[in-house]
């Protein structure tokens, strides 16, 4: 059975801090990867693809570690709008399911 | 830029009665899923369609029918509504391989 593992949090940072999660995924052939934001009882919303050579948009930074089977993803200077719930995601090669994460919630504080 | 649309966005139901959600897409995507979201459980696929006319079984499918008859469209019904039900409902549609974009889901209580 497929699994990714995210540390559920909560992770109370002030604004401007830079912060940084982890995720763990078991399925070798894992494809594609993606970072995911959820607010409160909202959808979930693609924050951004996560690419072998790690990509960056603006304050975010995702990472991919194919030998360790992790992606990370890097949020730099803090803003209180960044406060949500971060969904891991990935699918494996060739398939159209996409396994998801739990999330770990972010608070960003004044 | 409808994207994917889900209605309705609230429901209850009485136990043992039957409903079907809607939901629809407008990007082409042949790749249309069903999630239920609950406390400290995440996502969980119910059902999924790699296409019209295909459907299959997710991790959680007791209790739900889906059908695609066209590219558009996949609407999940509950047969019988239990207390267990109770959930909020997530559609969502992807090219293969590709991010999946969600509606806004439905929250569904069942009393």
């Amino acid at each position: 059975r497929k699994e990714v593992e995210q540390d559920p949090g909560p992770f109370n940072v002030p604004e401007g801090a830079t912060v940084a999660f982890n995720c763990t995924y078991s399925n070798s052939a894992s494809q594609s990867f993606f970072w995911y934001r959820q607010d409160c009882r909202k959808e979930p919303k693609l924050l951004m693809s996560v690419y072998s050579s790690g990509n960056e948009d603006g304050r975010f930074t995702a990472q991919l570690n194919r030998a360790s089977q992790y992606i990370s993803l890097l949020i730099r200077d803090s803003k209180l709008s960044d406060s949500a719930t971060y969904l891991c995601v990935e699918s494996g090669a060739g398939s159209y399911q996409l396994t998801f994460g739990k999330g770990t919630k972010l608070s960003v504080i004044p | 830029n409808a994207g994917v649309t889900q209605t309705p966005k609230f429901q209850v139901l009485k136990t043992g009665q039957s409903m079907t959600l809607q939901c629809a897409q407008d990007m082409n995507h042949e790749y249309m899923s069903w999630y239920r979201q609950d406390p400290g459980m995440g996502l969980r696929l119910i059902h999924y369609s790699v296409g019209a006319g295909i459907t299959d079984q997710g991790e959680v499918p007791n209790g739900y029918n889906v059908s695609r008859s066209t590219t558009e469209d996949f609407p999940l019904r509950l047969l019988s509504a239990a207390p267990s039900q109770t959930s909020v409902y997530f559609c969502a549609s992807s090219y293969g391989g590709g991010a999946a974009f969600f509606g806004q889901g439905t929250r569904l209580t069942v009393v």
